[in-house]
């Protein structure tokens, strides 16, 4: 069974902080991984995606992965209000198939 | 360029009636994905589809669900004789390649409600 965990939250962070995201994963032929952003009601929004291992920056977004510990993590620095949302890993599956397993999502709650 | 759109955005259906729900992939993507978020649950992968095929449907419950991507016009998620825990919303997704490293682009979805 492919299993993507995350820490449900909420996780709740003042304005201007930074938040850390974390996921693990059990599927050890994940090659790319996936971050998306869903508002309340509305679909999931890529946000990130990172394919070796290191740090990959895009704004005020970094996004961390450790294949060796199945690990990756989304760090939002200076964090707003408008980042108030459930975000969601998805490493694909491996093998043939390729489709996304998303992780139950961690809500973050940024606080003015 | 059109996203990838899903209709109806809301539908009521009684029990035991059917459920049709439609998918126009991005233009250009080939491959199609539907998955089902319960309230206050994450995502789950429902069905994969390519033109004509379905890749790999083990997500899909055993009865009453199918999909299907016909050569022409969107991809279809028919729920028959729908029950109250079917109440959910649908997502379809789309790709241009199976391992597709730009990820998925996701519908607007589709909220289903049984009463």
């Amino acid at each position: 069974q492919k299993e993507v965990e995350q820490n449900s939250g909420p996780l709740s962070v003042p304005e201007g902080a930074i938040a850390s995201l974390n996921c693990t994963y059990s599927d050890r032929g994940s090659q790319s991984f996936f971050w998306y952003r869903q508002y309340s009601g509305k679909s999931p929004e890529l946000i990130m995606s990172i394919y070796s291992n290191g740090d990959k920056e895009d704004g005020r977004f970094t996004a961390q992965l450790n294949k060796a510990s199945q690990y990756v993590s989304l760090l939002i620095r200076d964090s707003q209000p408008s980042d108030s949302a459930t975000y969601l890993c998805a490493p694909p599956t491996g093998g043939s198939q390729g489709n996304l397993i998303f992780g139950k999502g961690t809500k973050l709650s940024v606080k003015p | 360029n059109a996203g990838v759109m899903q209709n109806p955005r809301h539908l009521v259906r009684r029990r035991g009636q059917e459920a049709r729900l439609r998918c126009s992939p991005m233009k250009g993507h080939s491959h199609v994905y539907w998955y089902r978020q319960l309230p206050e649950e994450g995502l789950k992968f429902m069905v994969y589809l390519q033109k004509e095929n379905i890749i790999d449907e083990s997500g899909m419950p055993k009865e009453r669900f199918s999909a299907e991507f016909p050569k022409e016009g969107p991809s279809i998620l028919r729920i028959q004789q729908v029950v109250r825990g079917d109440s959910a919303a649908y997502f379809c997704a789309s790709s241009v390649g199976r391992r597709d490293l730009g990820g998925y682009t996701f519908g607007s979805g589709t909220r289903l409600t049984v009463v």
